[in-house]
């Protein structure tokens, strides 16, 4: 079956602009984690999402940083006014409610100029 | 808190040599520890996984790791490296808990494979 896709796989924008990025979870997963991956970095947390409890969004860097998850499938990352420092990979994973394994995207590569 | 640390961020080994990547974690309780792998333009992997049960846990693609809680160590070992094994390597550890894994993952050790 298909797995976890993100949209798109690079962005490139100015500082300033909004950008969103996109999650599609495997089928049935009802857990959907996001995270960062800088250069240099290991993954940072950003935002869990299970099922319709309300996420827990403790690892949001700044109130720039916002998500969603729609009918518990789709989740968009919205980062506004972006800056410079946002510049990283961008992970979504998801997971069933009874397994330990996450299962990852290939990941959103943003640059901001 | 927990955390992570790979102590070697780059690791280079020639094609056939054996491999050992660090991994020592700091947790409070019994810690669900994890390897992941992740190739070049690809999203991460789960490689193995520990919990509970026999120390030595064997995973994929001939990889195996030995939990050893009085090192708070969890290292990551393959006799016989392959060309198509030159990746970067994350540990990870979280709590003992059904479903939701607040992970938290080291920083990573890129190894590269020479012929």
């Amino acid at each position: 079956g298909a797995g976890v896709s993100q949209s798109p796989s690079n962005k490139v924008t100015e500082k300033g602009k909004d950008v969103e990025l996109r999650c599609d979870p495997i089928s049935g997963h009802t857990a959907l984690y996001w995270y960062r991956q800088s250069l240099g970095q290991g993954l940072e947390f950003l935002i869990y999402f299970q099922g319709n409890s309300a996420p827990d969004k403790s690892g949001l860097p700044s109130d720039r940083f916002s998500a969603e998850r729609t009918g518990g499938s789709v989740s968009t990352l919205t980062i506004q006014r972006t800056q410079q420092e946002d510049s990283a990979v961008y992970l979504c994973a998801s997971s069933s409610w009874t397994s330990d394994e996450q299962f990852f995207g290939p990941g959103t590569r943003l640059t901001v100029l | 808190a927990q955390s992570v640390t790979q102590p070697d961020i780059h690791i280079t080994v020639s094609e056939g040599a054996s491999l050992e990547l660090r991994c020592n974690y700091s947790y409070g309780a019994t810690p669900y520890l994890f390897w992941y792998v992740q190739s070049p333009g690809q999203g991460l992997q789960l490689l193995l996984k520990y919990f509970s049960g026999d120390t030595l846990v064997q995973g994929i693609k001939g990889f195996e790791a030995e939990f050893k809680r009085s090192q708070s160590s969890f290292n990551l070992r393959k006799p016989s490296v392959h060309w198509s094994d030159a990746a970067e390597y994350f540990c990870a550890v979280g709590p003992l808990s059904g479903g939701y894994q607040k992970v938290t993952f080291g920083t990573g050790t890129k190894l590269q494979v020479i012929p």
